[in-house]
């Protein structure tokens, strides 16, 4: 069965600090994964995507991902936190089942910010 | 440029109680899904409307109805709510059922049962 791992529950880093979240997945065939990022009292919003191609993949708000097959792994990665970044992240693989797109959550890490 | 709105945005309810929640998209997306979030358990899958006029049980249906009112809107119904309802919930919605497409949330409702 498909499955995702996000083994971090809880980080905290300092403003201007690098920041790495880690996502494992479990899918036997190329899977299609994406990291969303829920802020406070929010809904979820896509951050990016990775269906093919390039295995390091850029998104929105200074993120980047980077795919490793051998690993089975997608870390979400930003280079110098911002206060505005604390929120909670979701990794998810997405796939078809039964017809439908189906997405497959992984727990979620909250990331809190010391300035 | 509304995307998936959803209301109510909070909502308390007394145990056996019913309700309804409201989503509705205006992408002209055909695919809407509902889910619940719960801490430490990410979103689980409720229930889905692949297309219009069709919908399916997800990971979590017990208790839940839904209805395809039309290709925008997409409601949740619990006929009686019960306190283990009492979570955050979100619509979503895609344009088709390709896998690399992203889905689009809501603001989510939050749901509390007493």
């Amino acid at each position: 069965a498909q499955s995702v791992t996000q083994p971090d529950i809880h980080i905290t880093v300092s403003e201007g600090a690098s920041l790495e979240l880690r996502c494992n997945y479990s899918y036997g065939a190329t899977p299609y994964l994406f990291w969303y990022v829920q802020s406070p009292g929010q809904g979820l919003q896509l951050l990016l995507k990775y269906f093919s191609g390039d295995t390091l993949v850029q998104g929105i708000k200074g993120f980047e991902a980077e795919f490793k097959r051998s690993q089975s792994s997608f870390n979400l990665r930003k280079p110098s936190v911002h206060w505005s970044d604390a929120a909670e992240y979701f990794c998810a693989v997405g796939r078809i089942s039964g017809g439908y797109n189906k997405l497959i959550f992984g727990a979620g890490t909250r990331l809190a910010v010391h300035p | 440029n509304a995307g998936v709105t959803q209301t109510p945005k909070f909502q308390v309810l007394k145990t056996g109680q019913s309700m309804t929640l409201q989503c509705a998209q205006d992408m002209n997306h055909n695919s809407m899904y509902w889910y619940r979030q719960d801490p430490g358990m990410g979103l689980r899958l409720i229930y889905y409307s692949a297309s219009e006029g069709t919908t399916d049980k997800g990971e979590v249906p017990n208790g839940y109805n839904v209805s395809r009112l039309n290709k925008r809107e997409f409601s949740l119904r619990l006929e009686s709510a019960a306190p283990s309802q009492t979570s955050v919930y979100f619509c979503a919605s895609i344009e088709g059922p390709r896998g690399n497409q992203p889905q689009h949330f809501g603001d989510g409702t939050r749901l509390s049962i007493l």
